[in-house]
């Protein structure tokens, strides 16, 4: 039982370029998160998965896109990164959105 | 918008020694409120989940209250050890909300 996986642990960008940042989850829940961490501001919701084929947008949304491929994955897509976008980004998940998140290990990104 | 304070931002403690942290919330319309630790350069550890409805919840030598109505949580550590030190986080999901709330964390020390 891995928990909540993510890949990949860390990627530098240069302005404009694109990448995808993977999320799986193996304990069967229905609500999927993404987060990022900045310093002096904790962690912000990005984008949230209530279920396979439903995604909302978080506090934070602008410049990211988001695939619930399935139950257990949850991909978040930076189509142009932007240096403002270097961050810790973090995915999670829970039974539902009341009930407890677990947290996978984080990507250190850094866009230059 | 839930805003969510923890103070102090750091303490540093002598080993053995009981200490408490502080969390606090500006809407007491929480579904529930989540502790968690974070070791430099890692993920979030979920420590202990109260629920709106309950008082409080102890694991081991950790024990969290919660008062809604006036918008506190505290995170009681007993006997601490130098494996304690890290930085804990406090985070609140608001009623009709899809996502946890996070403070920016108090960083402990303790010293040996």
């Amino acid at each position: 039982n891995a928990g909540v996986t993510q890949t990949p642990k860390f990627q530098v960008l240069k302005t404009g370029q694109s990448m995808t940042l993977q999320c799986a989850q193996d304990m069967n829940h229905n609500s999927m998160y993404w987060y990022r961490q900045d310093p002096g501001m904790g962690l912000r919701l990005i984008y949230y998965s209530a279920s396979e084929g439903t995604t909302d947008k978080g506090e934070v949304p602008n410049g990211y896109n988001v695939s619930r491929l399935n139950k257990r994955e949850f991909s978040l897509r930076l189509e142009s990164a932007a240096p403002s976008q270097t961050s810790v980004y973090f995915c999670a998940s829970s039974e539902r959105r009341s009930r407890e998140q677990y947290f996978g290990p984080g990507t250190r990104l850094t866009v230059t | 918008k839930q805003e969510v304070t923890q103070i102090p931002a750091a303490l540093s403690v002598p080993e053995g020694e009981n200490l408490v942290l502080n969390c606090s919330f500006t809407d007491s319309a929480i579904y529930n409120l989540q502790w968690f630790r974070q070791d430099p350069g890692k993920g979030l550890t979920s420590l202990l989940l109260i629920q709106s409805s309950q008082r409080e919840q102890t694991s081991g030598r950790l024990n969290a209250s919660l008062d809604k109505s006036s918008g506190r949580s505290t995170l009681y550590i007993a006997a601490s050890q130098p494996g304690d030190s890290a930085t804990y986080l406090c985070a609140v999901i608001a009623a009709g909300a899809n996502n946890l709330f996070f403070g920016t964390g108090t960083r402990l020390t303790v010293i040996p």
